[in-house]
């Protein structure tokens, strides 16, 4: 059956620090792979948007990389601050462009 | 950016009350929207696909007749919660898609149904 992981467990980092978070896919072949913030009580807010021919994209200091061989995409956060502590969800888009299908989120919790 | 406006953010009821919300797409036209449900520490769990001017696809095991859904213009999706009980208590969230079918699926800020 299809499956997105997400670490359950909270990253905890410093401030000033680089955050990486990891989306592990199987069973998927997406159109494309995207990241959301989510804050407590809220909707989910886009972030990036990445398509299976693309490797990398990059958005102020946020930076998404996709390696469709090891079903992977990593999300990184540079120079992190405190603001930047959410839950981050990763979610997939089917081939058909039918049905966005999320991960279970991580939580980024940044110290001052 | 894309903006996706949902009303009511938080609604609490008696069971038995049927409970709309309201899904708007304030800057762009959404030939579909989205409608999930979440629970606490969980995903967002897909209800039903809504498209507008037809009938909504509901994925397995959700009752149609317990959440009714219409979209009726290109930038308005409504959910209705008939007869309510305390087990649906739960955070709603719509989403809708811009016609170009590779551009990003963007978010109410969710309903927070509590349900006596």
């Amino acid at each position: 059956s299809q499956k997105i992981e997400q670490n359950s467990e909270a990253l905890n980092i410093q401030e000033g620090k680089t955050a990486t978070l990891t989306c592990n896919y199987t069973n998927y072949s997406p159109a494309y792979l995207q990241w959301y913030r989510q804050d407590p009580g809220r909707g989910p807010v886009f972030l990036l948007l990445i398509r299976e021919n693309e490797k990398e994209k990059r958005k102020e200091r946020l930076k998404v990389t996709f390696d469709t061989t090891l079903k992977q995409s990593l999300f990184h956060i540079t120079a992190s601050q405190p603001a930047d502590s959410a839950t981050y969800l990763c979610a997939l888009m089917n081939s058909g462009y039918s049905t966005l299908t999320f991960g279970k989120g991580t939580m980024l919790l940044v110290s001052p | 950016g894309a903006v996706v406006s949902q009303h009511p953010s938080r609604v609490i009821c008696k069971s038995g009350t049927s409970v709309k919300i309201e899904c708007r797409s304030l800057d762009f036209q959404a030939t579909t929207m989205f409608w999930y449900r979440q629970f606490p520490k969980q995903s967002l769990m897909l209800m039903a696909t809504s498209n507008e001017g037809s009938k909504a696809t509901y994925e397995q095991g959700v009752e149609k007749d317990k959440f009714l859904i219409n979209h009726a213009s290109l930038t308005l999706s409504t959910l209705t919660v008939t007869s309510a009980h305390p087990e649906d208590s739960s955070f709603y969230i719509c989403s809708a898609r811009p016609q170009v079918r590779d551009q990003p699926q963007h978010f109410g800020d969710g309903t927070r149904l509590s349900i006596l």
